[in-house]
């Protein structure tokens, strides 16, 4: 398995800034992803982050709101633009495609939440 | 309706017994159907995936496939208290990479 971190854990923040959301993989993966978990409900995913291109995104979430970066492949950051009260959640990184591990298999972060006030 | 269904829970039952968590999906296209397990405060945890139907064993855990009627069983032998937690079932089509949850069953093994 990996060794995801995310930073930060948790943040209150209020409303109308942003916040940037870090996570760090201990080697080298090939795919990259971040995930929304709100309360009572699954969990979503946002986007797809791309290596040295632009993420890939789900219905229903957008560029401007969620910029996401993956400058190598181990680091990928997403930022919550603008934030709202309904941006309350936790926010999730995941990873697959490790070395002599099925690529069908996803590791997740410990989770960031966030709290818009 | 939502492309896999779990059952919330919560779900109380006593140490040492078996317990049965499930989920329906609806999209035949899904072909890898994996369990997670999320303790409070902490990111989710894979305890196993099967392709296609059928079963598969890993200590004191059985996943179970049948895709006749898109029904996914995870099946905990001599339940402990640390087996408390929110377990998401979670499928995945072949060839693609988003992987869609079921809301999660929340799971308390009393002593």
């Amino acid at each position: 398995s990996a060794v995801i971190s995310q930073k930060p854990s948790r943040d209150i923040c209020q409303r109308g800034t942003s916040l940037t959301i870090q996570c760090q993989v201990d080697s080298q993966v090939t795919m990259m992803f971040w995930y929304r978990q709100q309360p009572g409900q699954s969990l979503t995913l946002i986007a797809t982050a791309n290596q040295g291109s632009e993420a890939t995104y789900e219905s229903g979430f957008v560029i401007d709101k969620f910029p996401i970066s993956r400058p190598n492949l181990t680091f990928s950051t997403l930022t919550v633009s603008n934030m709202s009260p309904e941006d309350s959640s936790i926010y999730l990184c995941s990873v697959s495609g490790l070395a002599g591990v099925d690529v069908e298999t996803q590791y997740f972060g410990p989770g960031t939440r966030l709290l818009v006030l | 309706q939502k492309e896999v269904e779990q059952d919330p829970g919560p779900l109380s039952v006593p140490e040492g017994a078996i317990v049965s968590l499930n989920c329906t999906y609806s999209n035949s296209a899904f072909q890898y159907f994996m369990w997670y397990r999320q303790y409070s405060r902490k990111g989710p945890e894979l305890l196993m995936y099967t392709y296609s139907s059928g079963n598969k064993e890993d200590g004191r855990f059985t996943a179970q496939v049948d895709k006749s009627s898109k029904y996914i069983s995870l099946f905990i032998r001599d339940s402990q208290p640390s087996d408390s937690a929110t377990y998401l079932c979670a499928t995945l089509t072949g060839g693609g990479n988003k992987l869609t949850f079921g809301t999660g069953t929340q799971l308390k093994v009393e002593l």
